[in-house]
């Protein structure tokens, strides 16, 4: 089975650091990724980790720990236009058919 | 990052109509795309993987008489929403695989919001 949990909610000050947090327990893993969803728009990419490590890309960084079923977003220099929902999914071995599960979603508050 | 169409944008319906969703991948060629559906403050659930040539294959749960894909070419699938009842109203999201950079990224289309009276 696939269970990816995540904060369903945070509140961060603008000009702050933040970390979105994702623990999951997948039968199989080939790739996490993260999302940044905007109400009532589509998710658009931020982020994709399949080895162990922080992978850096301007404001946003995510780290991923594959014995301990653990992945983070980091955001710097929060914004206003941050406040949105993040969300992790996860993709299960080749084979697979490339299917995603996502996790419930962060929602993130940025606020002055 | 790549760019996947979805039209329309939004749809207002009355009871037991059908509405036809298009998702269009513009800049590769998508052999698979995926067919979502999202309530208020829930994550995405996977409804379909669409195939391009070929059937989809449904979640389960997921009618197939009901939700109708087609993925005639390599860069268009449409879900068609049959005999649409108010409990379909709901966020309806495609994403499109890009195959090219190795790493099978999902882009998704801007999503579709069905209203059925």
């Amino acid at each position: 089975g696939q269970n990816i949990d995540q904060p369903t909610e945070m509140t961060a000050t603008e000009g702050a650091i933040v970390q979105i947090n994702c623990t999951y327990q997948t039968s199989g893993f080939n790739g996490l990724f993260w999302y940044q969803q905007h109400a009532g728009e589509a998710p658009t990419f931020l982020s994709y980790n399949v080895l162990d490590g922080l992978e850096e890309k301007g404001r946003f960084s995510s780290f991923l720990s594959r014995s301990k079923g653990y992945s983070y977003l980091l955001l710097k220099e929060l914004q206003m236009k941050d406040s949105a929902s993040y969300l992790c999914a996860v993709r299960p071995p080749t084979g697979g058919g490339n299917k995603l599960t996502f996790g419930t979603g962060t929602q993130l508050k940025v606020e002055l | 990052g790549a760019v996947v169409s979805q039209h329309p944008s939004r749809v207002i319906c009355k009871s037991g109509t059908s509405v036809k969703i298009e998702c269009r991948s513009l800049d590769f060629q998508a052999t698979t795309m995926f067919w979502y559906r999202q309530f208020p403050k829930q994550s995405l659930m996977l409804m379909a993987t669409s195939n391009e040539g070929s059937k989809a294959t449904y979640e389960q749960g997921v009618e197939k008489d009901k939700f109708l894909i087609n993925h005639a070419s390599l860069t268009l699938s449409t879900l068609t929403v049959t005999s649409a009842h108010p409990e379909d109203s709901s966020f309806y999201i495609c994403s499109a695989r890009d195959p090219g950079g190795g790493n099978n990224i999902q882009y998704f289309g801007a999503g579709t919001r069905l209203s059925v009276l």
